[in-house]
């Protein structure tokens, strides 16, 4: 069974910083390309960031280009993403997300129950 | 305000029809870019619920359908049940120069 676990959500200052952690398990994660994607309180879905199976390519939204990192070790099974400079409005559920392997397309088979991160004086 | 745009709300009873829209441009939809959709249960992560415009993952109910045409796309839901009451997402690829991985804005299910 597929499961995305991600950790390392909590409130945090503006201008602070936060690493959220996803753990992969039931599939063999070098294979797959790997997601974050964030839903603010009460909001829509908003994509983040991306990174290939070998960390050859990665891909950010314009929203957090700069301020954000995504990573991961295929050795750990994990996903990193390595949150600086934080904003108000970086207030969200940051879910961890895979993209199926073998797609044309680029979308999201599984997701992880999210973690939340509160940017708050 | 989302490069896709979706209705904020559409509502059906049960055993009813409904269809929700996405409504993309020439960057995303417009351009040939698959349209993906995903149904979110209160309190729950998003579930993948079509790929590819029109295909179901497996256990998905074939009561769920999407199509896609032109610059929009669109889910339709037969048989309507009190457990489709949710969220729904479309999904696609943005070409423009802010481009990447997009979502429309959601549309809230309510069954009567």
């Amino acid at each position: 069974e597929v499961q995305l676990v991600e950790s390392g959500g909590g409130l945090v200052k503006p201008g602070g910083s936060l690493t959220l952690s996803c753990a992969a398990s039931g599939f063999t994660f070098s294979h797959y390309s790997m997601n974050w994607v964030r839903q603010a309180p009460g909001k829509g879905l908003e994509w983040v960031s991306s990174i290939s199976s070998s960390s050859s390519y990665i891909y950010y939204a314009d929203s957090v280009k700069g301020r954000f990192t995504i990573s991961r070790d295929n050795a750990k099974n994990s996903l990193y993403l390595q949150m600086n400079s934080l904003r108000a409005e970086d207030t969200a559920v940051y879910y961890c997300a895979r993209k199926p392997l073998d797609s044309s397309g680029w979308y999201f088979d599984y997701w992880g129950q999210g973690s939340l991160v509160t940017v708050s004086s | 305000q989302s490069v896709l745009t979706q209705p904020p709300s559409v509502s059906g009873a049960p055993g009813q029809r409904v269809t929700i829209s996405c409504t993309g441009s020439s960057s995303n939809i417009g351009a040939g870019y698959d349209v993906h959709w995903y149904q979110q249960l209160p309190g729950t992560a998003p579930k993948l619920l079509i790929y590819a415009n029109n295909n179901r993952p497996s256990g998905v109910p074939d009561r769920f359908s999407g199509s896609k045409s032109g610059t929009s796309a669109s889910l339709a839901i037969t048989g309507l049940q009190a457990e489709d009451e949710a969220d729904y997402y479309c999904q696609s690829y943005d070409s423009s120069l802010s481009g990447h991985w997009v979502f429309g804005g959601g549309t809230k299910l309510t069954v009567l």
